[in-house]
């Protein structure tokens, strides 16, 4: 079955430095997907991207962030300057034609910030 | 704002029925969806129910939902040893322009051999 794929699956960066984290989503998904899940908490939505733009973002995906489809199967998170709070599980998650369909997320990269 | 919240743990005996239970607030929700979180791994879609229905079943599954009281459970028939995991409950709403997951808190299940 196809399936959403994450690299690296841990990424350990100083503080302040630059961080791309990558996706392969599902080859004929269309909608594409950030999350994260601060250890204890919540898994809370960042972003969703749609037709090679944002279709919407939180509060939490501020200046620092950015995501780009840079070829026809990859999906980028880049967080310019990191911060100690962006420690963090990162997924990545894509769904078909809709965003009503079901979402199918990738293992997820695990941040550390130092 | 969504809310969505669940009980932190939950442990059952091996071959006994689990039920998970999760609340939400906003009646807006067009979908609700139960993911399984095994330790180390990402988030497994395991079903899904859109909000006309009550019911589904699918295998050892069985979701219920309430829509009056904004209740969803998920029941695991039989629960195995690998069924231990968090399961997280996750709504998505019909607002435009909405199409975001909000999670609960997730539940700790412990199967006991």
């Amino acid at each position: 079955e196809p399936e959403v794929t994450q690299t690296p699956s841990h990424q350990v960066t100083q503080m302040g430095q630059e961080v791309i984290l990558r996706c392969v989503p599902i080859s004929n998904h269309l909608y594409f997907y950030w999350y994260r899940q601060i250890l204890g908490q919540k898994v809370e939505f960042l972003v969703s991207f749609y037709n090679n733009e944002i279709s919407e973002k939180s509060e939490i995906f501020d200046d620092q962030f950015s995501v780009e489809r840079p070829d026809g199967s990859n999906f980028t998170l880049k967080i310019r300057s990191t911060k100690l709070e962006d420690s963090a599980m990162y997924f990545c998650a894509s769904s078909r034609d809709s965003p009503n369909q079901p979402q199918h997320f990738g293992d997820g990269t695990r941040l550390s910030i130092l | 704002g969504e809310d969505v919240e669940q009980s932190l743990f939950l442990s059952v005996r091996e071959g006994d029925s689990s039920v998970i239970n999760c609340t939400y607030t906003d009646s807006s929700s067009t979908y609700l969806y139960w993911y399984k979180q095994e330790p180390g791994a990402g988030l497994q879609l395991l079903t899904y129910i859109f909000s006309n229905m009550d019911m589904k079943q699918d295998q050892r599954l069985t979701v219920l939902l309430n829509k009056k009281d904004k209740h969803l459970s998920l029941r695991i028939a039989d629960t195995q040893t690998g069924d231990s995991a968090i399961y997280f409950c996750a709504e998505i709403t019909d607002q435009t322009g909405a199409n975001n997951l909000f999670f609960g808190t997730g539940t700790r299940l412990t199967v006991i051999p």
